[in-house]
């Protein structure tokens, strides 16, 4: 199994807090991405990286931020929680972009409430 | 844009064979299918890149039509273990406004339920 945890795995909070979930890696590849899951419109992508401070939006990056500090560490930041940001937050990794498998950390579910 | 599945949902019987369906609207560079067990991460299945190639392994194989931009899963032989959701993710060729860095537009999912 790839080496990918998310933390924390379970969350509960309030509207208008912060939140950070984090995304470590020990297989030391260059892209990792995160997803949002909600029911009925599968995966979608929120953000991603491509190196060590070369982050861009996915999809559905509005609300969003992250970082990348380190190859092993993908955080990603929500400023202020709302509601609708409730969902399951997959990590994943890839060795080859677009060309390789992602493997995906075990998902953090996030209610906002 | 999301690409689309079809069909939503199948529900077959233990050896009955499946086929599901994933069409995007734009030209594609690669297609990835994965398969995700309620409560679990998805977990991937095969890639398929521009060409036409199928591809697979034991009962579970896949194509890539990069002309209609479509690919399709085929499950031969279905065992009580290929239940869950199938999803297709489509990275758009860089002539679509792809980028090279594997950033995936994952279908809706296709819900496999195998009975004995």
């Amino acid at each position: 199994d790839a080496g990918i945890t998310q933390s924390p795995r379970h969350k509960v909070t309030e509207t208008g807090t912060p939140v950070t979930l984090r995304c470590h890696q020990t297989e030391n590849h260059r892209y990792m991405y995160w997803y949002r899951q909600d029911p009925g419109h599968g995966l979608r992508l929120i953000h991603y990286s491509y190196g060590v401070k070369d982050t861009d939006k996915g999809e559905v990056s509005d609300g969003y931020s992250v970082s990348r500090s380190k190859t092993e560490d993908f955080l990603l930041t929500l400023e202020s929680a709302t509601s609708s940001q409730t969902s399951v937050y997959f990590c994943a990794i890839s060795r080859l972009a677009g060309i390789g498998e992602l493997f995906f950390g075990e998902g953090s579910r996030l209610t906002v409430l | 844009q999301q690409p689309v599945q079809s069909p939503q949902a199948v529900i077959l019987r233990e050896g009955e064979d499946a086929v599901i369906n994933c069409s995007s609207s734009k030209a594609l560079y690669s297609v990835h299918w994965y398969r995700q067990k309620h409560g679990e991460a998805p977990v991937f299945l095969m890639i398929l890149l521009k060409g036409g190639e199928q591809k697979g392994h034991e009962k579970i194989s896949a194509s890539f039509n990069e002309k209609k931009q479509q690919s399709s899963l085929y499950l031969t032989a279905s065992q009580l273990s290929y239940s869950g959701t199938y999803f297709c993710g489509t990275e758009a060729s860089l002539s679509a406004g792809g980028t090279s860095y594997g950033k995936l537009t994952f279908g809706q999912g296709t819900i496999l339920t195998v009975h004995p």
